[in-house]
């Protein structure tokens, strides 16, 4: 039972384009959102975070969109830069009740150059 | 700051044997967390600590697991008896106080169990 799904396992995208990764989840009780990136031989990073009584947050580059009522959640990049070339995953918690933090199984984001 | 700190980065050990993973939290961080990689299911979220205290342990996959936190600046997560399903990379994460809080990853330790 995956609760937390990024449906695309991979993306490519040309340099200075925009590159949209999205993420669907399951359970209406997650109320706050992340995304990480991932670089090979390296633990995750955080990239940016969206609780649920917000749908956009922006920090430079990067932007995540939430729709509650669709249950998805995107990130979007621009404009995409080869640096930016990792496995990005998104992850959904639940801070109330029983306590929730499950990750989706990620999107291998390549921006060419 | 040297960031969250994991022991070995890589483990490779025989079916049946004993596994320690070590873990280092970030200095004044509450809350950590162990998680294992997988080409299956992802990042998988085993057990996490709020002051050295186990919150919530349902992700352990198997009473082979057992997860300690002595005091604010050690974790291991041992795996006894191993077996090869086990083989996965394991991170450790820690975060300041809570839920919503930037988790940090360590580097990971790769396991091979034979």
């Amino acid at each position: 039972d995956q609760q937390v799904k990024q449906n695309s396992p991979s993306l490519s995208v040309q340099e200075g384009r925009i590159s949209i990764l999205n993420c669907d989840y399951t359970n209406s009780m997650f109320d706050y959102f992340l995304w990480y990136k991932k670089y090979p031989a390296e633990g995750p990073t955080f990239l940016i975070s969206i609780s649920s009584i917000k749908d956009k947050n922006e920090d430079g580059r990067f932007t995540v969109f939430l729709n509650k009522s669709a249950k998805h959640l995107s990130l979007h990049i621009v404009p995409s830069q080869p640096g930016d070339s990792a496995v990005y995953f998104c992850a959904a918690v639940r801070t109330s009740g029983t306590y929730k933090y499950i990750f989706g199984t990620g999107t291998r984001l390549k921006v060419l150059a | 700051d040297a960031g969250v700190i994991q022991s070995p980065r890589h483990e490779v050990t025989e079916m049946g044997q004993e596994v320690t993973l070590r873990c280092k939290p970030i200095s004044g961080h509450n809350s950590l967390f162990w998680y294992r990689q997988t080409m299956m299911r992802g990042l998988e979220l085993l057990i996490y600590f709020n002051n050295n205290v186990p919150i919530d342990d349902s992700g352990m996959p198997e009473d082979r697991f057992s997860a300690k936190m002595p005091n604010a600046s050690f974790s291991t997560l041992k795996i006894q008896p191993s077996e090869p399903r086990d083989s996965a990379v394991y991170f450790c994460a820690s975060s300041l106080i809570w839920i919503t809080d930037t988790q940090y990853f360590g580097p990971g330790t790769r396991l091979t169990v034979l």
